[in-house]
């Protein structure tokens, strides 16, 4: 079964601009989360969404949004981006069960400049 | 504030030796608890889950769960070079993942030859 699929892995965006990335999960797994990492905040939770429904976000700034497909892909935007967005995004899969084992996709990595 | 707090290390193991990692959460309705490993430049990969209190045995790892005093544990038996990575402890409040994984800033280990 092929694993988490991110697109791009590497992008480089100004001040200001806005960037858009893509998160395929694993096939039949219907969740879909969010995670920034960073040397100083380690990995922070974004957001998660589930049947095309956002159902929870962490503590970031609304400049941070998502969406999922009904195909069970995922995007994330950021607007106006600051350099302090740069970091290695990470989108996870799960199934909708009890355990939750969440896998990982490779990240996109993103430097602000 | 759900907080998961590890050492940061370096720990250091003689190679063949057990490695003991630790992590403790504050949040007493956590309810699922997970290990992830992470190589230098890659994402995390999900070792083991524990969700109820005792001992979860995989292979030449162990997860060790005390719910009562809020502490999660991963040995490594037989130390090898390459288990050398960050591990994350993770964990969940409730089911389902609305809440998404909370993790600690990981520990480094070293095993050495």
């Amino acid at each position: 079964k092929a694993g988490v699929t991110q697109t791009p892995r590497y992008l480089i965006k100004t001040r200001g601009q806005q960037v858009t990335l893509s998160c395929s999960p694993i096939s039949g797994h219907r969740s879909v989360s969010w995670y920034q990492q960073t040397p100083g905040q380690g990995l922070q939770f974004l957001f998660e969404y589930f049947s095309e429904t956002q159902r929870n976000k962490g503590n970031f700034p609304g400049r941070f949004s998502g969406r999922q497909f009904s195909n069970s892909r995922s995007e994330m935007n950021v607007s106006t981006l600051e350099l302090g967005d740069s970091a290695l995004y990470l989108c996870a899969s799960s199934t909708s069960g009890r355990t939750y084992e969440q896998y990982f996709g490779p990240g996109t990595r993103l430097t602000v400049t | 504030q759900k907080e998961v707090e590890q050492n940061s290390g370096p720990l250091s193991v003689p190679e063949g030796a057990i490695a003991s990692l630790n992590c403790t959460y504050s949040d007493r309705v956590s309810q699922s608890f997970f290990w992830y490993r992470q190589y230098s430049g890659k994402s995390p990969e999900l070792i083991m889950s524990i969700y109820s209190n005792g001992d979860k045995e995989d292979g030449r790892f162990t997860a060790q769960l005390n719910k009562a005093s809020q502490y999660v544990s991963l040995l490594i038996r037989d130390s090898q070079p390459s288990d050398s990575a960050t591990y994350l402890c993770a964990v969940m409040i409730g089911g389902g993942g609305a809440d998404g994984l909370t993790f600690g800033k990981g520990t480094h280990l070293i095993i050495q030859p």
